[in-house]
C-alpha cells in the first residue's frame, strides 16, 4: 500500500534553533500533503496544506514564518520549525491523499519534537 | 466551519462487553473516517465510509454512517484488551475539499 515515510521519528533541539521534518511518499505521488500537530492527550490539528510547486495554505492562527513548508516535488514535503521554543514541543504528523484508494489517506509515522 | 464531536471522550470497558462510540458532525459531508492511535504512534486507518447507510466491519469493530443525521458510530463487540487505544473519527468536506477535521478522540481502556 501507499506509504509516507516521515523522518526523524524524534528530535530534541535547543530553544532558538530550527528543525526540519521530512515526509516522502515512497510508492505514489503526493500532490497534496497535510501537516498536523498533536499535543498530548489532544486531537490532531491541521496546521497547513501543501501542494506541489505552490505555496502552502496555512490554517488560521498558524504562523507562516515560523512553520515553513516546502513541497518542491511530488514525493517530498518538508516542515521546518524555525526558532523553536518549548511551546512548539509536540507530535507532528504528515498525511497525503492516495489517488485511487477509495478516498483514503495515508499518514506518516510522526515526529516527536522536544525543545529544551 | 465544520465541527466534529465524539462521545464519550473516555471509555473504560470490561473485556467481553459491547459499547458504541458516537461521532457527530456539523455540515454535509460524504466521507467519514475512523482511525486508531496507540500511545506514541501515528494513526492507523480503520474504516472509510462513503455513503449514507454504509456499514463496514473488521473483527470486533463495526462502523456505520447516517449522513442525514450527520452521525457515525463505531461499535465494539466483545471487547478485548488489544482494543485499548484512542479512536478518532474524521470528516472530509465542508468548504475545503480534501482537508480532514478530526473529532476529539475517545480513549478506550479495556479491563480484564
Amino acid at each position: 500500500g501507499a506509504v509516507v515515510s516521515q523522518h526523524p521519528s524524534w528530535v530534541i533541539c535547543k530553544s532558538g534553533t530550527s528543525v526540519k521534518i521530512e515526509c516522502r511518499s515512497l510508492d505514489f505521488q503526493a500532490t497534496t500533503m497535510f501537516w498536523y500537530r498533536q499535543f498530548p492527550k489532544q486531537s490532531l490539528m491541521l496546521m497547513a496544506t501543501s501542494n506541489e510547486g505552490s505555496k502552502a495554505t496555512y490554517e488560521q492562527g498558524v504562523e507562516k514564518d515560523k512553520f515553513l513548508i516546502n513541497h518542491a516535488s511530488l514525493t517530498l514535503s518538508t516542515l521546518t520549525v524555525t526558532s523553536a521554543h518549548p511551546e512548539d514541543s509536540s507530535f507532528y504528523i504528515c498525511s497525503a491523499r492516495v489517488a485511487g484508494s477509495g478516498y483514503g489517506y495515508t499518514f506518516g509515522s510522526g515526529t516527536r519534537l522536544t525543545v529544551v | 466551519e465544520l465541527k466534529v464531536e465524539q462521545n464519550p471522550l473516555f471509555l473504560s470497558m470490561q473485556e467481553g462487553k459491547n459499547y458504541t462510540i458516537y461521532c457527530n458532525y456539523s455540515t454535509t459531508s460524504d466521507r467519514l473516517y475512523w482511525y486508531r492511535q496507540d500511545p506514541g504512534k501515528s494513526l492507523e486507518s480503520l474504516f472509510v465510509l462513503l455513503s449514507n447507510g454504509a456499514v463496514k466491519q473488521e473483527g470486533r469493530l463495526m462502523a456505520s454512517l447516517d449522513t442525514k443525521a450527520r452521525l457515525s458510530t463505531l461499535h465494539i463487540t466483545a471487547a478485548v484488551h488489544d482494543l485499548s487505544a484512542t479512536y478518532f473519527c474524521a470528516v472530509a468536506g465542508g468548504t475545503s475539499y480534501g482537508k480532514l477535521t478530526f473529532g476529539q478522540g475517545t480513549i478506550l481502556t479495556v479491563h480484564p
